[in-house]
């Protein structure tokens, strides 16, 4: 079993639409991010959260939401989904350390119409 | 501001070894890491450089310059798997963020 759990894999909406983006993770670390990758962009932070009862804003945070349910979950929502947020989205944790890597999902490919 | 720079893409032929550098900038420094991403996968963790010098693990070997503000993970034995993306990043001081690079997609041909 994947040790970054994300879903769904794959998502189509419509412009509009709120979309939830879910993230579990069975690795005990406290840290977990959510980043977006675009082609020729590479990964952006939008959140990060070093415990439950902490969440920061990344470098590209509007038009998201997050919530740090337990120290396993962290879900990032789309209130009104714009076609300019059609990305590759990934779930990431890494424990406490300045020296300690991050372990990515297998990512959500999200298209908005 | 915070920066940082690597190649688009890269050819090399199997058995070879290839150099991807990096450079960046950043006002508060605390350590390098290189990833690998083949397409449609998730990026997985390569090695970390905190210290001046070379790393070596393998058949991957990441070096790291702070003065120069300067990286380049080192493949040697080129095989067809490791065909993918490679990725720079950093990790910044006060907040503990990692910054990353666009990525460079290495093409490893016969």
């Amino acid at each position: 079993d994947a040790d970054v759990t994300q879903t769904p894999r794959n998502r189509i909406t419509k412009t509009g639409k709120r979309i939830m983006l879910e993230c579990s993770q069975t690795k005990g670390h406290d840290r977990m991010y959510w980043y977006r990758q675009d082609p020729g962009l590479g990964l952006r932070l939008i959140y990060y959260s070093f415990d439950v009862k902490d969440i920061n804003k990344g470098e590209i945070s509007d038009g998201y939401s997050v919530s740090r349910q337990a120290q396993a979950k962290f879900s990032l929502s789309l209130e009104s989904a714009i076609p300019n947020q059609t990305a590759l989205y990934f779930c990431a944790t890494s424990d406490r350390g300045g020296n300690q890597p991050q372990h990515f999902g297998d990512g959500t490919r999200l298209s908005i119409l | 501001g915070q920066n940082i720079d690597q190649p688009t893409e890269m050819t090399a032929t199997e058995g070879a070894i290839v150099q991807i550098n990096c450079t960046y900038q950043t006002s508060g420094f605390n350590g390098l890491f290189w990833y690998q991403q083949h397409a449609g996968e998730a990026p997985t963790f390569l090695s970390y450089n905190v210290l001046d010098g070379l790393e070596e693990k393998g058949r991957f070997s990441s070096f790291l310059s702070r003065s120069k503000g300067y990286s380049y993970l080192l493949l040697k034995e080129l095989q067809m798997k490791d065909s993918a993306s490679y990725l720079c990043a950093f990790r910044s001081t006060g907040g503990f963020k990692t910054i990353f690079g666009a990525g460079t997609r290495l093409f490893v041909k016969a």
